[in-house]
């Protein structure tokens, strides 16, 4: 079956700490996302991609960082510059980024300060 | 810049009854506007969309039309059930998609046997 894959589930960080969250897609889509979605406060634009090599920041790209080595791969940083990194993210994947397309949902990742 | 805007909740019904979810949006042009909805520790599921005025999108016995003399996409569902449980999100996109969706905060609605 085709979807995007998010691990690790559940992950921690220590202080001074950077964790990569991974998200990989099978759907061949060209766009990819990461959200940040917080108690009562929605979702959250990270970075964009709409193709490989290339990437955008979004609303909240402060203390992440990104890459898009390969069309199915789009890895999220949490670096130690990020003070409130507990949330939980989302990936997700478009076919080509036009306003008509849905994003497709990965199951998220939560992370949690040690 | 654009924004969206739905109720509060915890919205509690009694199963079988009517539902009504708000949703109102704040845009440049013409968005496209979808509906997703999350089931606990999960990623989000895309319930409907529509992609010009006057489209109605529906899914599961779910309806939603969009409104742009009022700038509504308010979701509806005429018989819930308890497995209707869940927490709704509603979307916009604009400016060619490639820049993320726009959501609401999300309302938790809560189905009651």
């Amino acid at each position: 079956d085709g979807g995007i894959t998010q691990s690790p589930k559940y992950l921690f960080r220590k202080e001074g700490q950077n964790v990569t969250l991974s998200c990989e897609q099978n759907l061949n889509h060209d766009a990819m996302y990461w959200y940040r979605q917080d108690p009562g406060q929605g979702l959250r634009l990270i970075y964009y991609s709409q193709i490989v090599n290339d990437f955008q920041k979004g609303d909240i790209a402060e203390g992440y960082s990104v890459s898009r080595e390969k069309k199915e791969s789009f890895p999220l940083t949490v670096t130690s510059a990020q003070k409130n990194p507990t949330a939980f993210y989302l990936c997700a994947s478009s076919t080509d980024g036009h306003s008509n397309q849905p994003q497709h949902f990965g199951d998220g990742t939560r992370l949690s300060i040690l | 810049g654009n924004s969206v805007t739905q109720m509060e909740g915890p919205v509690t019904l009694s199963e079988e009854a009517f539902l009504t979810i708000n949703c109102t949006y704040t845009a440049t042009g013409y968005p496209s506007l979808f509906w997703y909805v999350q089931y606990p520790g999960e990623g989000l599921q895309l319930l409907l969309k529509a992609t010009k005025a006057d489209d109605k999108g529906s899914n599961k016995g779910f309806e939603a039309t969009y409104r742009k003399e009022t700038t509504s996409f308010h979701l509806e569902k005429g018989s819930v059930q308890v497995s209707d449980s869940a927490v709704y999100f509603c979307a916009l996109s604009s400016g060619g998609g490639a820049d993320g969706l726009t959501f609401g905060k999300g309302t938790h609605l809560i189905i009651q046997p």
